[in-house]
């Protein structure tokens, strides 16, 4: 079936600092979704992306989708201990709404 | 608006009890429903989803299984619990056009 692998498992950083993590997926995705997940919380969504190529803004929050629909990224500039959490991608759409394994940001003040 | 309500936010049982979890959606119809477990640190493992009342899709065989005798209601069952079962238990809706999800908050399931 559909599934999307994500790294890096965690990630630390200094407060400031930038942070990025990967989507990828062996087959064309539909569309890809990422969903922020605070601790002790549950996954809230983010943002979604279609086109192949896209990119989105979030203030910080950088979204791309990749040209052949494979694979996806977050990149956050000068992280704040606010964003800590863990970042999940989802492929969704017409099918079955399936998770990569996400990644765990955690933020050093 | 939407809504999404599941209950309890946490629950402890012994091993071998049996289980029900309820999750409900207002505020809309014909949604998409998933049931997902979250171990302690990590992913977001789909158990269940269903795309309409009766019509469920099992994803790994596990101890556990789910209905939908509504079309806003998805319930989570087990006739006996195994201390694997422990976890963090989240459902979720989507619209039909899958455009974003919008999850519970979640119940925190010990099993002891």
């Amino acid at each position: 079936g559909q599934q999307v692998m994500q790294i890096p498992q965690y990630q630390h950083v200094q407060e400031g600092e930038d942070f990025t993590t990967y989507c990828n997926s062996s087959t064309t995705l539909s569309n890809i979704q990422w969903y922020k997940q605070r601790p002790g919380g549950h996954p809230v969504f983010l943002i979604q992306l279609v086109k192949s190529g896209e990119v989105k803004k979030q203030k910080r929050l950088t979204f791309q989708f990749g040209e052949a629909k494979k694979n996806s990224s977050l990149h956050i500039t000068a992280t704040q201990t606010t964003d800590v959490g863990t970042y999940f991608c989802g492929q969704g759409g017409s099918e079955k709404l399936v998770f990569g394994k996400g990644t765990k940001l955690t933020v050093n003040p | 608006s939407q809504t999404i309500h599941q209950w309890p936010a946490t629950l402890v049982q012994p091993v071998g009890s049996p289980l029900s979890l309820e999750c409900t959606v207002e505020g809309t119809s014909n949604p998409n429903l998933y049931w997902y477990r979250q171990a302690a640190g990590r992913g977001l493992q789909l158990l269940f989803y269903s795309v309409g009342i009766g019509q469920i899709s099992s994803e790994v065989p596990q101890n556990l299984s789910a209905s939908r005798p509504q079309d806003r209601q998805f319930i989570l069952s087990s006739k006996k619990l195994l201390l694997s079962d422990s976890g963090f238990y989240l459902c979720a809706w989507e619209s039909y056009r899958g455009t974003e999800a919008f999850f519970g908050q979640g119940t925190r399931l010990t099993v002891v």
